[in-house]
């Protein structure tokens, strides 16, 4: 059973900057996982942000920018704004019969 | 615009079947894979389902594996999820969420608003 874990909770400042990573427990992250990155407010639907590592949807903020870090994915709220506080959740893309799993999601407040 | 609206869900017994659809629209649909994607109460996301644009390739995950089946109707513009066999634990919101254009790389792009599946006596 492949787990993809990422931080639980994290808190910023208005303005600051603050960086969510994503984890395999099957061994580091590369560019072949494609992670992709989603915020999701609460009673939203989650909303795509980042694909294939760093790319960014047309939709997405400036601000947010996705990469990888020690042998995992990253994504880096820099210049935060209040209306960032939401959940986080890193998708990691494995191929095979069970292509795609999400990671844990990470709480993002806004302090 | 790109639109996904799912409907279907509802109260069901254990061991009860539902059927949940999702109508696309503001895109041609027929040329897109499609997945479903599920969020019991408080959790985090789950992948379910996925179908290629031609219905060719279907993958589940285990969790689901025998019990649920993705399909799709290119000429309604329409995704579907039978659901049989179905358990507390399959108690969640599920998404009907849009697959990357193949050239971008694995992933979802746009999602629905989801529709709520309770599974309860």
């Amino acid at each position: 059973q492949t787990v993809v874990t990422q931080e639980p909770s994290l808190t910023v400042s208005p303005g600051g900057t603050v960086t969510l990573t994503c984890a395999s427990s099957t061994g580091a992250v590369t560019s072949g996982y494609y992670p992709n990155w989603f915020q999701q407010k609460p009673g939203q639907a989650p909303r795509a942000l980042i694909y294939s590592t760093s790319n960014k949807h047309s939709w997405t903020p400036a601000r947010f920018s996705g990469s990888l870090l020690g042998g995992k994915a990253a994504l880096t709220l820099s210049g935060v704004q209040p209306e960032d506080e939401a959940e986080y959740y890193c998708l990691l893309y494995y191929g095979g019969a069970q292509p795609y799993v999400f990671g844990t999601g990470t709480k993002v407040t806004v302090l | 615009e790109v639109q996904l609206v799912e409907s279907g869900g509802g109260l069901v017994q254990p061991g009860g079947s539902l059927r949940l659809s999702c109508a696309a629209s503001g895109f041609t649909f027929s040329s897109y894979s499609m997945n479903w994607v599920r969020q019991a109460p408080g959790k985090g996301l789950e992948w379910v389902s996925y179908i290629s644009s031609s219905s060719s390739t279907i993958y589940y995950a285990d969790s689901v594996k025998g019990r649920f089946t993705i399909s799709r109707d290119n000429a309604k513009n329409s995704l579907y999820l039978q659901m049989n066999s179905l358990r507390d634990e399959d108690t969640a919101v599920y998404y009907c969420a849009r697959d990357n254009l193949q050239w971008l790389g694995p992933g979802v792009d746009y999602w629905g608003q989801g529709t709520l599946v309770t599974v309860s006596s």
